[in-house]
């Protein structure tokens, strides 16, 4: 079954530091991966996506993912972190079968101290 | 571009009665819709997908009679909450989704902001 970890629960970073948050998927195929970003009472806000192609995609707000197709991972990365950066970060997998559905991981929750 | 809006923002009702929940995508057309309900500090947990001019499918344990989908055109869909309970308090989010399965940015979810609900 298709499934998505989200290691890190919470992180914690100083603003400027750099930033990364761990995504694993299981997916018998090639997935389609989300990275979306939460601000509190919100809806989800699409960071970035990886179809096919470059691993390395370039998202909004200073955000980059990398695919590893041999680790089954899609990291999500910012070399400088912004204080409102501050949110919860989910990764995604949409896999074929029906319509295409998203199966988001629990999520990480990230604060930012100054 | 994308941007799909829900209708209300929060609502607070009375144990007992029903609840519509409005998602729009504002400019485009959206071949399917889906409805998540996400809990306090957890994840978003897929309910039902909707298609235009067809009935919804809806997630295992997902009561269907509960929770009214209704996808009338290509850019409104609505969730029905009959009867609501405490327990239906929740965040309910819809997405909606560009194009036809198959196509790559047809595969892009685009989320509204969320309803929160609060029964009494």
């Amino acid at each position: 079954a298709q499934s998505v970890t989200q290691p890190d629960i919470h992180i914690t970073v100083s603003e400027g530091a750099s930033l990364e948050l761990r995504c694993n998927y299981s997916y018998g195929a090639t997935p389609y991966l989300f990275w979306y970003v939460q601000s509190p009472g919100q809806g989800l806000q699409l960071l970035l996506k990886y179809f096919s192609g470059d691993t390395l995609v370039q998202g909004i707000k200073g955000f980059e993912a990398e695919f590893k197709r041999s680790q089954s991972s899609f990291n999500l990365r910012k070399p400088s972190v912004h204080w409102s950066d501050a949110a919860e970060y989910f990764c995604a997998v949409g896999y074929s079968g029906g319509y295409n559905k998203l199966i988001f991981g629990a999520g990480t929750r990230l604060a930012v101290h100054p | 571009g994308a941007v799909v809006s829900q209708h209300p923002s929060r609502v607070i009702c009375k144990s007992g009665t029903s609840v519509k929940i409005e998602c729009r995508s504002l400019d485009f057309q959206a071949t399917t819709m889906f409805w998540y309900r996400q809990f306090p500090k957890q994840s978003l947990m897929l309910m039902a997908t909707s298609n235009e001019g067809s009935k919804a499918t809806y997630e295992q344990g997902v009561e269907k009679d509960k929770f009214l989908i209704n996808h009338a055109s290509l850019t409104l869909s609505t969730l029905t909450v009959t009867s609501a309970h405490p327990e239906d308090s929740s965040f309910y989010i819809c997405s909606a989704r560009i194009g036809l399965a198959g196509d790559h940015m047809g595969e892009t979810q685009y989320f509204g902001p969320g309803t929160r609900l609060l029964v009494l």
